[in-house]
């Protein structure tokens, strides 16, 4: 069974600063699919971001940006130049896109950008 | 419109009442899963349909949980003789097809509190 590991329950930073959420994960599976979801308080789940694992380079979105280290199994989410409309819980999700597997999510990290 | 919608928005039930929560995915998106978010044991991923059929229901919390997805459309998880573990958030999610390779799109959820 995979499992997926968020070790920073939350963090608090200030506006226009750089944030580092961490994530790590394990399976054994060999391609697999790694995601970054924003819930606001409004419950709604946004991806943020997604990364294929056969893929070596880093996915970007804008100010988001990972870090996929495959070896270490980690998938760590990077925010530049943070914003108020930031601050919400950020969950690391997995799957081995079989389809059937769903997602499996991390805890989640509690982000909160001060003004 | 649109996106993943969902019904009720919240419910109140008494213990041993049964529910009903309903999920509409976005039009054309086969594959619809449905998770549950609750404190004490954070994103769980419950079942998986691929059209109208659900290939493993192994992840249903217990006897007392079904679904059923009718037409290739709309979805339904019903939960017969609640308990009060069974105060949660449901999330439904939607996507063109399996986990992973195509985005899952989620709905607002369904805030259940059993009394």
């Amino acid at each position: 069974a995979q499992t997926v590991t968020q070790s920073q329950p939350e963090m608090s930073v200030q506006e226009a600063e750089t944030v580092t959420l961490s994530c790590t994960y394990d399976t054994s599976e060999s391609n697999y699919y790694l995601f970054w979801y924003k819930q606001p308080p409004s419950r709604q789940m946004i991806l943020v971001i997604r990364q294929e694992a056969y893929k070596q380079q880093n996915a970007t979105e804008n100010r988001f940006s990972v870090n996929f280290q495959k070896a270490a199994k980690s998938f760590s989410l990077k925010i530049s130049d943070s914003q108020l409309g930031d601050t919400a819980m950020y969950f690391c999700a997995f799957t081995s896109g079989g389809g059937a597997d769903g997602l499996t999510f991390g805890k989640g990290t509690h982000l909160i950008i001060q003004p | 419109g649109a996106g993943v919608s969902q019904s009720p928005s919240n419910k109140v039930t008494e213990k041993g009442k049964d529910v009903e929560l309903r999920c509409d995915p976005i039009s054309g998106h086969t594959a619809l899963y449905w998770y549950r978010q609750s404190l004490g044991q954070g994103l769980e991923f419950l079942i998986y349909f691929q059209g109208n059929s659900a290939p493993d229901k192994s992840g249903l919390p217990s006897d007392r949980f079904s679904a059923e997805r009718t037409g290739g459309s709309v979805s339904t998880l019903t939960i017969q003789r609640t308990q009060q573990e069974d105060s949660a958030v449901y999330l439904c999610a939607s996507s063109l097809g399996s986990a992973g390779v195509n985005e899952q799109f989620f709905g607002p959820g369904t805030r259940l509190t059993v009394l």
